[in-house]
């Protein structure tokens, strides 16, 4: 059965640092979301693209936050300048395709992030 | 906005007892609803949905209904076993011109006891 991956499964970093964490969605599936839960809390949305755009973001997807998909298969979020509470599990999830439909998102297994 | 409101946990029960984990949200439209779990060290995975209201989602002796007239999604299991110990997060979808948005509960913790 197909899934979405991402890489790393843990990621530690000193604040400041950017970091990208990466993800491929399953392959015939059109839109890509990123999502973060901070240990403890809910799971937020961060993110979705489609069409190699943005289509909505959250509040907390600011200036230093940027999400690409470099060939196709690959969707990257990436974090410039990492900071103390940007420490989270990030998860990426993949829906096929239905435009303005409710449809099941996949999600992969998250990246841990740590930012010393 | 639209909210997702979960039991507080964690759950503790013995084996084979019945679960009930309750969930209400409050949304403008009508959402579809999900129930999400996540196992220890894993990441999410969809157990069951319901697209509108009065259906009723099943997957593994699981059972969901969407209770449009009490904004309910409560789940249920007649006969836990240790093995679905694990996070389970009620979430529904708000419909947008491209793709949707999950709006998450915050999560909560099952324990079952041999």
């Amino acid at each position: 059965e197909p899934e979405v991956t991402q890489t790393p499964s843990h990621q530690v970093t000193q604040m400041g640092q950017e970091v990208i964490l990466r993800c491929v969605p399953i392959s015939n599936h059109l839109y890509f979301y990123w999502y973060r839960q901070i240990l403890g809390q809910k799971v937020e949305f961060l993110v979705s693209f489609y069409n190699n755009e943005i289509s909505e973001k959250s509040e907390i997807f600011d200036d230093q936050f940027s999400v690409e998909r470099p060939d196709g298969s690959n969707f990257t979020l990436k974090i410039r300048s990492t900071k103390l509470e940007d420490s989270a599990m990030y998860f990426c999830a993949s829906s096929p395709g239905l435009a303005g439909s409710q449809e099941t998102q996949y999600f992969g297994p998250g990246t841990r992030l740590l930012v010393l | 906005g639209d909210s997702v409101t979960q039991m507080e946990g964690p759950v503790t029960l013995s084996e084979e007892a019945f679960l009930t984990i309750n969930c209400t949200y409050t949304a403008t439209g009508y959402p579809s609803l999900f129930w999400y779990v996540q196992y220890p060290g894993e990441g999410l995975q969809l157990l069951l949905k319901a697209t509108k209201a009065d259906d009723k989602g099943s997957n593994k002796g699981f059972e969901a209904t969407y209770r449009k007239e009490t904004t309910s999604f409560h789940l249920e299991k007649g006969s836990v076993q240790v093995s679905d110990s694990a996070v389970y997060f009620c979430a529904l979808s708000e419909r947008r011109e491209y793709g949707n948005k999950l709006v998450f509960g915050a999560g909560t913790i099952l324990r079952v006891k041999s």
